[in-house]
């Protein structure tokens, strides 16, 4: 079957703009997580989404948000970027919470720079 | 907060030497998980461990669990250079099965042919 997968796999922005990006996950999956990657920083939780709800969040500003439809797609929103911003963005996919023993699917993830 | 540490951040070998990554959480973990990620890629899901003490092998690859379920380890015999990536281990937050997976800060293996 096919991946999780995100669009767009690039996006360069401005320093104060704001960005959205999505993930389809794998059919069946109701859990989608969002993972911050910068270099030597290992992955920085985002926020969990299950069943279109919020269930878990990370230790980020309230200009990171999210939200998850029905189908269980995924969208991040970031806004007023800051230069810091720039980083890999991950989700990921899972049968059910990403705390219970199911294994997550990463997708390819989204590279932001804002320059 | 829990966390969950590893150990070491980076490691570099000669193709054929073998390698171990630590990962210590601070408090008992229910499962751990362990993922791998190639330079330029994303993290794919290697292997599960539940049960106390559990060793479980992958070919070269050997996990292990602890008996307190608070660490775990990542053992690579003779190490190819297709082994070279980061090492992430992974574990549910307190409160399991509505709490979120922690990833340790991962061991990013580089190996010289």
């Amino acid at each position: 079957k096919a991946g999780v997968t995100q669009t767009p796999r690039y996006l360069i922005k401005t320093r104060g703009q704001q960005v959205t990006l999505s993930c389809s996950p794998i059919s069946g999956h109701r859990s989608v997580s969002w993972y911050q990657q910068t270099p030597g920083q290992g992955l920085q939780f985002l926020f969990e989404y299950f069943s279109e709800t919020q269930r878990n969040k990370g230790n980020f500003p309230g200009r990171f948000s999210g939200r998850q439809f029905s189908n269980s797609r995924s969208e991040m929103n970031v806004s007023t970027l800051e230069l810091g911003d720039s980083a890999l963005y991950l989700c990921a996919s899972s049968l059910a919470l990403s705390g219970s023993s199911y294994e997550q699917y990463f997708g390819p993830g989204t590279r932001l720079t804002v320059t | 907060g829990q966390q969950v540490m590893q150990i070491p951040q980076y490691q570099h070998v000669q193709e054929g030497e073998d390698f171990t990554t630590y990962c210590n959480s601070s408090t008992t973990l229910s499962n751990i998980q362990w993922y791998k990620q190639r330079p330029g890629g994303h993290p794919v899901f290697l292997i599960q461990l539940v049960k106390s003490g559990e060793v479980k092998k992958q070919k070269r690859l050997t996990f292990q669990f602890g008996e307190a379920k608070k660490n775990s380890s990542l053992h690579i015999t003779a190490t190819q250079t297709t082994d070279v990536g980061t090492y992430f281990c992974a574990g549910p937050g307190a409160t399991s099965n509505t709490g979120k997976l922690i990833f340790g800060q991962g061991t990013t293996l580089q190996v010289k042919p």
